[in-house]
C-alpha cells in the first residue's frame, strides 16, 4: 500500500490561495491519489482525484508531479469555511479508504 | 435528495447493551460502508458491503456486526457494547465502476459506551 506523508497542520489567510502538500513517494502507476476534507463534527468529504494529469472542480485543483511521488491540492480562494483536517488518501484497492492523520488547515481572518 | 442519512445522531449505551445504528442512502448506489472515528485520529473501516447481499470485513470487525437490509439500507449491530466502542461512526456509499473510491459520507452517530 502506498503511504502517504502530510504536514500536521497549516495556516492561511482568508482570499488567498491554500496550498497543501503530500508526498507519496513508493505510488505504483495505476494508483489514483485522492483528496477528502472532514470539517468539524462532519462526515468527510470528497474533493478530487487524479492519477497524473492535473485536475480541476469547482472546489479545488490537483497538481501531481511528473514522477508521481508528490501532489500539492490548491483552495484557489480559501475562506473561513474551508477550515478543516484535508486527507491525502492512495487507496490499496478494493473498496477500501485508508485515513491518515491528514493536515490541519486553518483559515484566519 | 438527501444523499447519505444516518440514525440516531446521539446514544448512550451501559457496557453489556445492544443497539443497532441506521444507515440509507437514496443515491442509488451499490457499495456501502462503515468506519469508525475516535477522537484525534482519521476513520476506520469495521465492514463493508459491495453489492446487496454482500458483506466484508474491513480493518476493525471484531464486536461489530452488519446487515445490507437491500440497496438503500446497510446497518451496524453492536451486540454487547463496550466502552472501546465509544467513537463516531460514519456510513458510506459509493457507484460500482472505476471510482469506488468517491465515497459519500452521512453525518455520523455519536455512540458513548459508559
Amino acid at each position: 500500500d502506498a503511504k502517504t506523508t502530510q504536514p500536521p497542520s497549516m495556516d492561511c489567510a482568508e482570499g488567498r490561495a491554500a496550498n497543501l502538500p503530500c508526498n507519496h513517494s513508493t505510488i505504483s502507476g495505476n494508483e489514483y491519489v485522492y483528496w477528502y476534507r472532514q470539517i468539524h463534527s462532519q462526515g468527510p468529504q470528497y474533493i478530487i482525484h487524479g492519477l497524473k494529469n492535473n485536475e480541476t472542480n469547482e472546489m479545488a485543483s490537483l497538481i501531481i508531479t511528473e514522477d508521481r511521488k508528490s501532489s500539492t491540492l490548491i483552495l484557489p480562494h480559501a475562506t473561513l469555511r474551508d477550515t478543516a483536517v484535508y486527507y491525502c488518501i492512495v487507496p490499496p484497492g478494493g473498496n477500501k479508504l485508508v485515513f491518515g492523520a491528514g493536515t490541519i488547515l486553518r483559515v484566519k481572518s | 435528495n438527501a444523499g447519505v442519512t444516518q440514525t440516531p445522531k446521539f446514544q448512550v449505551l451501559k457496557t453489556g447493551q445492544s443497539m443497532t445504528l441506521q444507515c440509507a442512502q437514496d443515491m442509488n448506489h451499490n457499495s456501502m460502508y462503515w468506519y469508525r472515528q475516535d477522537p484525534g485520529m482519521g476513520l476506520r473501516l469495521i465492514y463493508y458491503s459491495a453489492s446487496e447481499g454482500t458483506t466484508d470485513k474491513g480493518e476493525v470487525p471484531n464486536g461489530y456486526n452488519v446487515s445490507r437490509l437491500n440497496k438503500r439500507e446497510f446497518s451496524l449491530r453492536l451486540e454487547s457494547a463496550a466502552p472501546s466502542q465509544t467513537s463516531v461512526y460514519f456510513c458510506a456509499s459509493s457507484e460500482v465502476g472505476r471510482d469506488l473510491e468517491t465515497q459519500y459520507f452521512g453525518p455520523g452517530t455519536r455512540l458513548l459506551v459508559l
